[in-house]
């Protein structure tokens, strides 16, 4: 297993709310990138997170939001979920430019 | 923008034979790399093999090897002496990297069955 963690593993939230998740990552790195990954798809790059700035985003609203904190951490913020916001949510830790190592995911189911 | 194509949602195995999982991808960079991932239904994404662009040699992990093609853009995973425990999905994919910022764009994947 690598060192990155998430948490929550699975939550069920209704349509119009708000959820945060979160990602320790592995020691020692220092960039965070989230990906969705949709049941029955590859996932699908959301954004990266390098020293605490946002520093790549891919094509998605910007209701999806996130923060690095200065331990590396980070958290996914997505706002006013909808139905198609149901997925798995996976986070990958590197350093920049290496390999990236990905955690266990949180599956978010949105009802 | 840079696309991975894997055309084959299914692909099934005997215990100890040799599959092989076909991947295209298209991009107008000339240096990047190129990864196969499995993905068990643990969800974890673990990496099994990778490939720098620029290297002529295929890559080669243990009982995991590629067939990369440069000029046809095309990254075939061969998979020799087939476990039980290859059964996942498997997925591959490119890094961009542009402006400082990188990401990995990822196929649909190729769900493995292994048959005893």
């Amino acid at each position: 297993e690598t060192g990155v963690t998430q948490s929550p593993t699975h939550l069920i939230k209704t349509r119009g709310q708000q959820v945060t998740l979160r990602c320790s990552s592995q020691s020692g790195h220092n960039t965070v990138s989230w990906y969705q990954q949709a049941l029955g798809q590859g996932p699908q790059f959301i954004f990266q997170y390098y020293r605490e700035e946002e520093n790549g985003r891919g094509n998605f609203p910007p209701r999806f939001s996130g923060l690095q904190f200065p331990n590396y951490s980070s958290e996914l913020n997505v706002n006013a979920l909808e139905l198609d916001d149901s997925a798995l949510y996976l986070c990958a830790s590197s350093l920049i430019g290496r390999e990236a190592f990905f955690g266990q995911g949180t599956r978010l189911t949105v009802v | 923008a840079q696309t991975v194509t894997q055309s084959q949602p299914e692909m099934s195995v005997q215990e100890a034979e040799t599959v092989t999982l076909s991947c295209t991808y298209d991009t107008s960079e000339s240096d990047y790399y190129l990864f196969w991932y499995k993905q068990p239904p643990s969800r974890q994404m673990i990496l099994v093999i990778r490939q720098e662009a620029y290297k002529q040699q295929n890559a080669t992990e243990n009982r995991f090897s590629v067939n990369f093609q440069k000029a046809a853009k095309s990254f075939s995973l061969k998979i020799s002496d087939s476990q039980l425990g290859d059964a996942a999905m498997y997925f591959c994919a490119y890094r961009s990297f542009q402006g400082g910022s990188e990401k990995l764009v990822f196929g649909k994947g190729t769900k493995l069955t292994v048959n005893p």
